[in-house]
């Protein structure tokens, strides 16, 4: 099915693993996100793409690492989870600048340890 | 930097008009984004304004008020499935969010 998809949906890891969720989009939009949301704070911006090979950061970024080598795909790794990581995870995208996140996935709930 | 603020909760009457204010203070500033979330969900866009007032979309309208750093979100002939968070953005790909106003429609 077109769209945007997000793996897993739901993951249980241990404080100091490494972790890759994934995000799919199929329509070739060149901007993607990672959002992260949690109560008392709403959508906090991890990470935004304009296009493969460019990314930076947003407003909390500390602890995750994100490389877009193709256009429809935006891993977002975490390389040792801590507990401060439990969160929702939302991936996004947009055609153009226009509106920053005008697609969101449905989202992984991430449970660390 | 950005700092965005909307009321935490309301609640309207089923076929009523419901008015959603949020307020900001930003440099940067590109666009104002309004998003509906249902509990469980991911977000959903439902409109934005880069210019000064107000974008008419169904039942929905948002308004823009740069000078006053002021926008709202008018639902109007509120239904039961309109009872979501909706979220208040604003910025240029660099987004910030409230934390959203929790809207309960009541019969």
């Amino acid at each position: 099915d077109a769209g945007i998809t997000q793996s897993p949906r739901y993951k249980i890891t241990e404080t100091g693993r490494q972790v890759t969720l994934m995000c799919h989009q199929t329509w070739s939009h060149s901007y993607m996100f990672w959002y992260r949301q949690d109560l008392g704070h709403g959508l906090r911006l991890i990470y935004y793409s304009a296009a493969a090979d460019i990314t930076d950061k947003g407003e909390v970024p500390d602890g995750y690492v994100v490389y877009r080598s193709k256009t429809e795909n935006v891993p977002l790794s975490l390389e040792s989870a801590t507990r401060s990581q439990t969160s929702v995870y939302f991936c996004a995208s947009s055609v153009g600048e226009e509106v920053p996140s005008e697609f969101f996935g449905p989202g992984t709930r991430l449970t660390v340890l | 930097g950005q700092n965005i603020d909307q009321p935490t909760e309301m609640t309207a009457t089923e076929g009523a008009i419901v008015q959603i204010n949020c307020t900001y203070q930003t440099s940067g500033f590109n666009g104002l984004f309004w998003y509906q979330q249902h509990a469980g969900e991911a977000p959903t866009f439902l409109s934005y304004n880069v210019l000064d007032g107000l974008e008419e979309k169904g039942r929905f309208s948002s308004f823009l008020s740069r000078s006053k750093g002021y926008s709202y979100l008018l639902l109007k002939e509120l239904q039961m499935k309109d009872s979501a968070s909706y979220l208040c953005s604003g910025g240029y790909q660099k987004v910030t969010f409230g934390t959203g106003t929790k809207l309960q429609v009541i019969p």
